[in-house]
């Protein structure tokens, strides 16, 4: 089993629907990161959350510590949004705690 | 500041031959990593150094796989003896000091081809 498990591996969405993308994960954390990446590879930075809820215009990303549980929700989607989202965490397990471990992503597809 | 560059974007190659990409990261920031990306996979960890010392390899980074950062700016990932399961996205990611190195920045990657 991954230590980092997304759902839905693929998620296609009608424009202006209301999104989720879920993470699970197994191993203690000190940080998990939502990242998106493009076609041609590049990757950013959406979220870095260690508990509770952040919220940056149309995304919002929320953490459950005791459920080992993340989710990204993406409101009023649009196509501009269609990419590969991956959840990544940082491991409080020794010998692991300075690199990140990714989940496989979720592409979404937002149709206009 | 521009960001985390790498080059080259794109790499082909024949099986058997070396290659060396490079990964300039931002300017002050201490750590850097490697990942590499299969298609339709999420990034593995592949080695990481603060500045010029490389502190951790995962067991990935076999024999042919050499890393380095000698002044503890830019780095460069050689794969010697490709083989056409070395094909994947090569990604670079710096991390500066403050708020633990919790935050890692990301390059544009090199997509590397082995025929």
């Amino acid at each position: 089993k991954n230590e980092v498990e997304q759902s839905p591996q693929n998620l296609t969405a009608q424009e202006g629907e209301f999104i989720t993308i879920n993470c699970s994960y197994s191993v203690g954390i000190s940080a998990l990161h939502w990242l998106q990446q493009h076609p041609g590879g590049g990757i950013v930075s959406l979220f870095m959350l260690s508990s509770g809820k952040k919220k940056h215009g149309r995304l919002i990303a929320t953490i459950n510590i005791q459920e080992k549980h993340s989710s990204l929700h993406i409101t009023a989607s649009h196509p501009r949004d269609s990419a590969v989202y991956i959840c990544a965490v940082r491991s409080t397990f020794s010998g692991s705690a300075r690199q990140l471990t990714f989940g496989s992503g979720t592409q979404l597809t937002v149709l206009p | 500041d521009t960001g985390v560059s790498q080059n080259p974007r794109h790499k082909i190659t024949k099986r058997g031959q070396n290659v060396t990409f490079r990964c300039d990261p931002i300017s002050e920031h201490n750590r850097l990593y490697w990942y590499r990306q299969t298609l339709g996979q999420g990034p593995e960890f592949l080695t990481y150094f603060q500045n010029e010392a490389q502190l951790e390899k995962s067991r990935l980074l076999s024999d042919r796989f050499s890393a380095e950062r000698p002044k503890g700016s830019f780095s460069t990932l050689e794969i010697q003896r490709t083989e056409q399961g070395d094909s994947a996205m090569y990604l670079c990611a710096s991390s500066p000091r403050d708020r633990g190195y919790n935050e890692q920045f990301f390059g544009p990657g090199t997509r590397l081809t082995v025929l």
